[in-house]
């Protein structure tokens, strides 16, 4: 069954680094786009970033544009998320999620359970 | 950004009962539309994508429909297990945008 387990959440403060992974099992992870999604507390789901299957182009939120980078390790079957420049406005739990197709941004049919990133001093 | 909105913010219903809810985009986003239910402390799950294609292993209770700016998920009988948020997000145009959410509760 597909697996996405996420890890590298945590506190920081304003301005701040912090490295998301994402470890992905049960599915050709290689062949498969892939994308970040966070969620503010008591909010609504927010879509940040997004890789295809071969890495070929990213794609951001504005709001995080120029912060985060996203990136991925076909090899070792991970994806990641660099945050740099954390504001508190950043605080949320981070989802990594599947989409159903490898090249373009579509509908995403798997979900991790998780991170929390807290930005506060 | 195309902004997506849903009405109502909240659904009161009863188990067994019929609801639809309903999802606007600020241009036409096709057919590329796509349902999420949430439940408390869990990650959205994928209901429906295509506007109108079940995800695999969701009931056929949970039916989608419309095209261009227009869109409805219908649930035909309301079990316990039901009652959640539920987004729409459309995949026409980046980035990629969710709704607010419709709660649908008891």
């Amino acid at each position: 069954q597909v697996q996405l387990v996420e890890s590298g959440g945590g506190a920081v403060q304003p301005g701040g680094s912090l490295r998301l992974s994402c470890a992905a099992s049960g599915f050709t992870f290689s062949t498969y786009a892939m994308h970040w999604v966070r969620q503010a507390p008591g909010k609504g789901l927010e879509w940040v970033a997004f890789m295809p299957f071969d890495s070929s182009y990213q794609r951001y939120a504005d709001s995080v544009k120029g912060r985060f980078a996203i990136s991925r390790d076909n090899s070792n079957n991970t994806l990641h998320l660099q945050m740099n420049s954390l504001r508190a406005e950043d605080t949320a739990v981070y989802y990594c999620a599947k989409d159903r197709r490898e090249k373009s941004g579509t509908s995403l049919d798997y979900w991790g359970q998780g991170a929390l990133v807290t930005v506060s001093s | 950004e195309i902004v997506m909105t849903q009405s109502p913010a909240t659904l009161s219903v009863s188990p067994g009962e019929k609801t639809t809810l309903s999802c606007r985009a600020g241009q036409s986003v096709s057919g590329d539309l796509a349902w999420y239910q949430q439940k408390p402390g869990q990650a959205p799950r994928l209901l429906i994508y295509g506007a109108s294609t079940r995800a695999t292993g969701v009931p056929a209770r949970f039916s989608g429909s419309g095209s261009g700016t227009e869109f409805t998920l219908s649930i035909s009988s309301l079990q316990s297990e039901d009652f959640a948020v539920y987004y729409c997000q459309q995949y026409n145009r980046w980035p990629l945008t969710f709704g607010g959410g419709t709660k649908v509760e008891i």
